[in-house]
């Protein structure tokens, strides 16, 4: 069975400091990750995905197929950037989607 | 934010009674799903459906129903043999691809007393 497990539940850092969300996942296949944010008082929505290489707001993540984990990065935390934070990940090819249990980054002045 | 839609916000019910909740999209998805949102668990997927017609129990389907008449509309019955059923609820959808991305509702807060 698939998983994805996100191990700190709130990570606090200091404006400017970098960032690192961790996040691994247990799956045989191919497995399709994404990251997803939920800023205060809005919906959850796709921060970004593996496959798109794409670098969202500042923040990068690189699937490391060795030590299966998908982290989450950013060089200079901001503020704007406090929300909670699902590492996600999904079969190839089906529909399903297996989430972690969320970070909360909090980023302190 | 438009696009995908549930109603109602918050929605309280005695605790034995059967109640529906709402979702709603015009984005022409094909594929919608229903999750739970509990502190310190995250999202848990209760059931989903790639297409009209056709749904698939998720990883905690016991005590939910729901029914896809048509590609607008995925409601989720929560039942009285849910027992745990106080929680958020959130639906989302998705294009059918291999490389679609999950939209998703504003979330129906459950109360049930």
């Amino acid at each position: 069975a698939q998983r994805v497990t996100q191990p700190e539940k709130l990570l606090s850092v200091f404006k400017g400091a970098p960032v690192e969300l961790k996040c691994n996942y247990s799956y045989s296949g191919s497995p399709e990750l994404f990251w997803y944010v939920q800023y205060s008082r809005q919906r959850l929505q796709l921060l970004l995905r593996h496959i798109s290489r794409e670098s969202i707001k500042g923040f990068t993540a690189d699937l490391n197929k060795g030590e299966t984990s998908f982290h989450l990065k950013k060089p200079f935390a901001q503020e704007e950037d406090s929300a909670m934070y699902y590492c996600a990940l999904r079969q190839g090819g089906y529909q399903k989607v297996t989430f972690g249990i969320g970070t909360k980054l909090q980023v302190i002045p | 934010d438009g696009g995908i839609t549930q109603s109602p916000k918050y929605l309280f019910r005695k605790e034995g009674q059967n109640v529906t909740l709402s979702c709603e999209q015009n984005l022409n998805h094909d594929a919608m799903y229903w999750y739970r949102q509990d502190p310190g668990q995250g999202l848990r997927l209760i059931y989903y459906s790639q297409i009209v017609n056709d749904f698939q129990k998720g990883d905690i389907a016991e005590g939910y129903s729901v029914s896809r008449e048509k590609k607008e509309s995925f409601p989720l019955t929560v039942t009285s043999a849910q027992k745990n059923p106080t929680a958020f609820y959130l639906c989302a959808s998705s294009i059918t691809t291999d490389t679609d991305t999950q939209y998703f509702g504003p979330g129906t807060r459950l109360t049930v007393l």
